[in-house]
């Protein structure tokens, strides 16, 4: 049973564009969402969070959205650079001020931004 | 500071042998939290280990165990090994306050065959 789907497995993106990754979870304990990226042979690297009680966190070119009616959250990337490329996690958890720390994650987006 | 570290990065077994993983925390960190990276099914979450003790566990079979010692570094051990562990094991610490920001380790590539 996935709680957090990454529908998408792929993405191309032309350098300057604006990438959108999307993020899918039926699990409404959830109430902090992140997202990683993930480059070959090293550990995800964490990019931005966002709690249930905010709908957008922005942090320099990243700005993520949640949309808690429908259960979904996206990773807005402007404007995109190829050093973007990588894969990109998605993972959320609940119990936010609390201590639980375990997280769930998709299976990831890759994304390739383009020159 | 010096990030988190993973001891071994690539490691061969054969089916029915044990393995034993390590993972070295950042400086300050208390938590620890194991996961199991396949493709196709993204990161899966084994256990947290938090002072020593456990404090939360995935679902994963008893053959998956760990261990976190006074100094925060943890193991992980997983017996009697199946083609199916094959997997990337990653290691994340995080500080036990209120954020639950992990940083990970780049993980151990282990291969049973």
């Amino acid at each position: 049973d996935q709680q957090v789907k990454q529908n998408s497995p792929s993405l191309s993106v032309q350098e300057g564009r604006i990438s959108i990754l999307n993020c899918d979870y039926t699990n409404s304990m959830f109430d902090y969402f992140l997202w990683y990226k993930k480059y070959p042979a090293e550990g995800p690297t964490f990019l931005i969070s966002i709690s249930s009680i905010k709908d957008k966190n922005e942090d320099g070119r990243f700005t993520v959205f949640l949309n808690k009616s429908a259960k979904h959250l996206s990773l807005h990337i402007v404007p995109s650079q190829p050093g973007d490329s990588a894969v990109y996690f998605c993972a959320a958890g609940s119990g936010y001020t609390g201590t639980a720390s375990k997280l769930t994650f998709g299976t990831g987006t890759r994304l390739q931004v383009t020159l | 500071k010096a990030g988190v570290t993973q001891t071994p990065r690539y490691l061969i077994k054969t089916r029915g042998q044990q393995v034993t993983l390590s993972c070295s925390p950042i400086s300050g960190h208390r938590s620890v939290s194991w996961y199991q990276q396949t493709p196709g099914q993204g990161l899966q979450f084994l256990f947290e280990y938090f002072s020593e003790t456990q404090r939360n566990k995935g679902n994963f079979p008893g053959r998956f165990s760990g261990r976190q010692f006074s100094n925060s570094r943890s193991e992980m051990n997983v017996s009697t090994l199946e083609l199916g562990d094959s997997a990337l094991y990653l290691c994340a610490s995080r500080f036990s306050g209120s954020t639950d920001t992990q940083y990970f380790g780049p993980g151990t590539r282990l291969t049973v065959l």
